[in-house]
């Protein structure tokens, strides 16, 4: 069971709009920066998002973050076979000294 | 050209030990933290273990607490993660990553290839 909770799969069609969720407590979410990360198949991940909304050079203005009390959101737009992928929230978890991440979100694009 | 480059993985049987390492290039080493992120077949991502930039710090999950070790060499800007007492749950690519912060707590802006750990008799 992970310390942050993200839906296990979202999906949407070519061009639409998703949004994968990410919800946590005062501990980790709510007293520290969100940051998201994209897992291709078969790679490594990547850092997508750093500081709940900023995007690394790079990372098209597609993709973005948010962050409201406890929970954290990734949004995509336009989306784009190339981004099927488990996507990943993580973060500072002050009560445990440990960096923790959500479940995972598997996105599809239909 | 920024790169981590993890070796050091294999198969191994429980109980023994493993010592994985993650070579870095391309920027100022010593300036960073770093973490250990591992992740199980078909599973999700787990963090291991941070070190800071200094060495002077360092965090692990609870459930690797007393059986691994991570430290860095800053004149060989490599880290290494030391595993003990080595269980079949540990079996996992294992992933270095730079932490954007010298005191991490901060996004992993940097991630190797993975090295895999096989745990099994």
């Amino acid at each position: 069971q992970s310390v942050l909770t993200q839906p296990p799969s979202v999906s949407a069609a070519p061009g639409q709009r998703v949004t994968i969720s990410c919800s946590g407590s005062s501990s980790n979410i709510g007293s520290d920066y969100v940051s998201w990360y994209q897992q291709l198949p078969g790679t490594a991940p990547k850092l997508l998002i750093f500081d709940n909304n900023k995007r690394p050079s790079g990372i098209p203005d597609r993709f973005s973050g948010s962050k409201s009390g406890t929970s954290a959101t990734l949004g995509i737009t336009g989306l784009q076979s190339g981004d099927e992928a488990d996507y990943y929230c993580g973060t500072w978890d002050s009560s445990l000294s440990a960096g923790v991440f959500g479940g995972g979100t598997k996105l599809t694009v239909l | 050209q920024v790169l981590l480059v993890e070796s050091g993985g294999g198969v191994v049987q429980p109980g023994r030990s493993l010592r994985l390492s993650c070579a870095a290039s391309g920027f100022t080493f010593n300036n960073y933290a770093f973490h250990w992120v591992r992740q199980a077949p078909g599973k999700g991502l787990e963090w291991v273990a941070i070190i800071w930039y200094d060495g002077s710090e360092k965090y692990y999950r609870d459930s690797v607490k007393g059986r691994f070790t991570i430290s860095r060499d800053n004149s060989k800007n490599t880290v290494y993660l030391q595993m003990n007492s080595l269980r079949a749950e540990d079996t996992a690519v294992y992933y270095c990553a730079r932490d954007k912060a010298s005191f991490g707590g901060d996004s992993l802006d940097i991630w190797g290839q993975g090295t895999m750990v096989t745990v099994s008799s």
